[in-house]
């Protein structure tokens, strides 16, 4: 099946401080990328909607200027969260629709982000 | 905006017992996905249904949508500590390029 990764899986940072998350699609081209919080115990939240080559959708709530999104290919899409504040910390969750349209989203394994 | 609630929230059985999660939006389902998170780890795809009314099963999962596309159920027959982990409805649209709206899940744990 079709894999996506994210890089890191784990990562700990000081305040104030920038951190850019990686989501790659390894097997597949994805023309849509989407990005998730997950507090412990609890849904995935949509943060964004991350488009290869334009500008990402993000939702109601989500500081843009804050997670700053890149999608560059079809298959990276990037995550940055500057400024990182404690309130950041979270479980970071992208997935992947492959291009060919599939409905079925793969997700990557996650990252777990701890701001100190 | 919509909401997808699931009930219950948690789920305590026995092995060897059944198990059963509820899928209920505040609006008509375009397609219904479920979901399984394990523990630690990330979600992964189960199904989807697509029609009103549709009932599909996977060895011991039984999927249904309801005939108004507002719910839909997962049943796990004779429950096994494999099946531990957090289960997930989402509401998918008919766009490639378009969003899940994520259920509230429910966690199931297994007594041994």
């Amino acid at each position: 099946g079709a894999v996506v990764s994210q890089h890191p899986s784990r990562v700990i940072c000081k305040s104030g401080t920038s951190v850019k998350i990686e989501c790659r699609s390894l097997d597949f081209q994805a023309t849509t990328m989407f990005w998730y919080r997950q507090f412990p115990k609890q849904s995935l939240m949509l943060m964004a909607t991350s488009n290869e080559g334009s500008k990402a959708t993000y939702e109601q709530g989500v500081e843009k200027d804050k997670f700053l999104i890149n999608h560059a290919s079809l298959t990276l899409s990037t995550l940055t969260v500057t400024s990182a504040h404690p309130e950041d910390s979270s479980f970071y969750i992208c997935s992947a629709r492959d291009r060919r349209g599939t409905y079925e989203q793969y997700f990557g394994p996650g990252t777990r982000l701890t701001v100190t | 905006g919509q909401q997808v609630m699931q009930i219950p929230q948690y789920q305590h059985v026995q092995e060897g017992e059944d198990f059963t999660t509820y899928c209920n939006s505040s609006t008509t389902l375009s397609n219904i996905q479920w979901y399984k998170q394990r523990p630690g780890g990330h979600p992964v795809f189960l199904i989807q249904l697509v029609k009103s009314g549709e009932v599909k099963k996977q060895k011991r999962l039984t999927f249904q949508f309801g005939e108004a596309k507002k719910n839909s159920s997962l049943h796990i027959t004779a429950t096994q500590t494999t099946d531990v982990g957090t289960y997930f409805c989402a509401d998918s649209p008919n766009f490639g390029n378009e969003k899940l709206t994520f259920g509230t899940g429910t966690r199931l744990t297994i007594i041994p």
